[in-house]
């Protein structure tokens, strides 16, 4: 079985500012997919950046970007130039690639705060 | 396009009253699951479908029962409600393939009260 951790339960930044969420994990997979979630107040789960194990470049969309670190097992996110709209719960996430069934296993997620 | 729709948005029980929660999605996936978000516990995966007429159990499935007569619709039944089952649930859907699959789509979600 797949574990996700994610140990810090609050974070706060100022806006225009730097903040890097930590995401462990556990498998025994070789193959894999590692998500990060923002969920705004709205509800909604908005996907934010995806990583596959198999490639060795980081991913990144625009302000986000990933530090993985596969032989660790850690998967962080940096957000550059945070805006008061990067507010919001953000959960790391991992799926099996293997045996493509969707199953998403999550972390407990974070709660980041932009500060005015 | 509609993406995955789920009703209700919200809905108050009484503890051993039944109800469903409905989801349906319009664009053809395949694969269908549903989550419930509890504070400080993340999402946790509750059934799943990976077409029609097929269902598996996911990490919390006490409780649920789910059925999949279609490719569109994914409904969560809760026949004798707890307030353990307070929550919030999210259906998800994504298409198969090795390709394509990784992407889930959400619903708005649900939340539920029971007292």
């Amino acid at each position: 079985a797949q574990t996700v951790t994610q140990s810090q339960p609050e974070m706060s930044v100022q806006e225009a500012e730097t903040v890097t969420l930590s995401c462990t994990y556990d498998t025994s997979e070789n193959n894999y997919y590692l998500f990060w979630y923002k969920q705004p107040p709205s509800r909604q789960m908005i996907l934010v950046i995806r990583q596959e194990a198999y490639k060795q470049q980081n991913a990144t969309e625009n302000r986000f970007s990933v530090n993985f670190q596969k032989a660790a097992k850690s998967f962080s996110l940096k957000i550059s130039d945070s805006q008061l709209g990067d507010t919001a719960m953000y959960f790391c996430a991992f799926m099996k690639a293997t045996g493509a069934n969707s199953k998403l296993t999550f972390g407990k997620g974070i709660t980041l705060s932009v500060r005015p | 396009n509609a993406g995955v729709t789920q009703t209700p948005k919200f809905q108050v029980l009484k503890t051993g009253q039944s109800m469903t929660l409905q989801c349906a999605q319009d664009m053809n996936h395949e694969y269908m699951s549903w989550y419930r978000q509890d504070p400080g516990m993340g999402l946790r995966l509750i059934h799943y479908s990976v077409g029609a007429g097929i269902t598996d159990q996911g990490e919390v499935p006490n409780g649920y029962n789910v059925s999949r007569s279609t490719t569109e619709d994914f409904p969560l039944r809760l026949l004798s409600a707890a307030p353990s089952q307070t929550s919030v649930y999210f259906c998800a859907s994504s298409r198969r393939g090795t390709r394509g699959s990784e992407k889930l789509f959400f619903g708005s979600g649900t939340q539920l009260s029971v007292l």
